[in-house]
């Protein structure tokens, strides 16, 4: 079983859509949670951490994190053509260590 | 403020030869990472720093593998000898105190390694 699983995609969704985005993790002693967002050829920018069960908002996106389940989620309202990239989840246990699951790639269809 | 700084951004050698990446993190973050991503694969921790201490380095792959991080300031990490299977964009990334549970990193742009 991997630490962290994401579909790899692509996810495909129309222009103004919400995308959604999720992943699940192993270690139930993980503390953080991160989403980052890497264009091809580029290096992951973070766009979301989130640490407390429940939602936490910063404009278009939503991350949601349910440890019980073991399970985070990322929403992007209204979808742009620019939101297109591989969104990669990731998550921190309790020695810095962040583990990365492969990324889902988000195509927005105009 | 300046970002992670990676070099060289790409690097093409033979089998068998000896490659050295660099790093420089963001000015006063003491904790530095090393990364890497196989084609198709998830990105896979190398090792972290703390100042010039390496805190973690299970994710080195062998011993052709060396990391260093004097002064704690810049770090390397060096190949040698490099095999195909080294292939891949190796990333560097740094974070500011550590016990915050909310860092997240502020990654380099990489260095994408051709082993031929």
């Amino acid at each position: 079983q991997k630490e962290v699983e994401q579909n790899s995609g692509p996810l495909s969704v129309p222009e103004g859509a919400i995308a959604s985005l999720n992943c699940t993790y192993s270690d139930r002693g993980s503390q953080s949670f991160f989403w980052y967002r890497q264009y091809s050829g580029k290096s992951p920018e973070l766009i979301m951490s989130i640490y407390s069960n429940g939602d936490k908002e910063d404009g278009r996106f939503t991350a949601q994190l349910n440890k019980a389940s073991q399970y985070v989620s990322l929403l992007i309202r209204d979808s742009q053509p620019s939101d297109s990239a591989t969104y990669l989840c990731a998550v921190k246990g309790g020695y810095q260590k962040v583990t990365f699951g492969i990324g889902t790639k988000l195509q927005v269809i105009p | 403020e300046a970002g992670v700084t990676q070099f060289p951004s790409h690097s093409v050698i033979e089998k068998g030869q000896t490659v050295t990446l660099r790093c420089d993190p963001i000015s006063g973050h003491d904790n530095l990472y090393w990364y890497r991503r196989v084609m198709g694969k998830e990105i896979k921790f190398l090792l972290h720093f703390v100042k010039e201490s390496k805190q973690d380095e299970s994710g080195m792959p062998n011993n052709r593998f060396l990391a260093e991080r004097t002064g704690g300031t810049y770090s390397t990490l060096k190949v040698q000898p490099a095999e195909l299977e080294d292939s891949g964009v190796y990333f560097c990334a740094s974070s500011g105190p550590t016990g915050l549970a909310n860092y997240g990193y502020t990654f380099g742009s990489g260095t994408r390694l051709t082993v031929v």
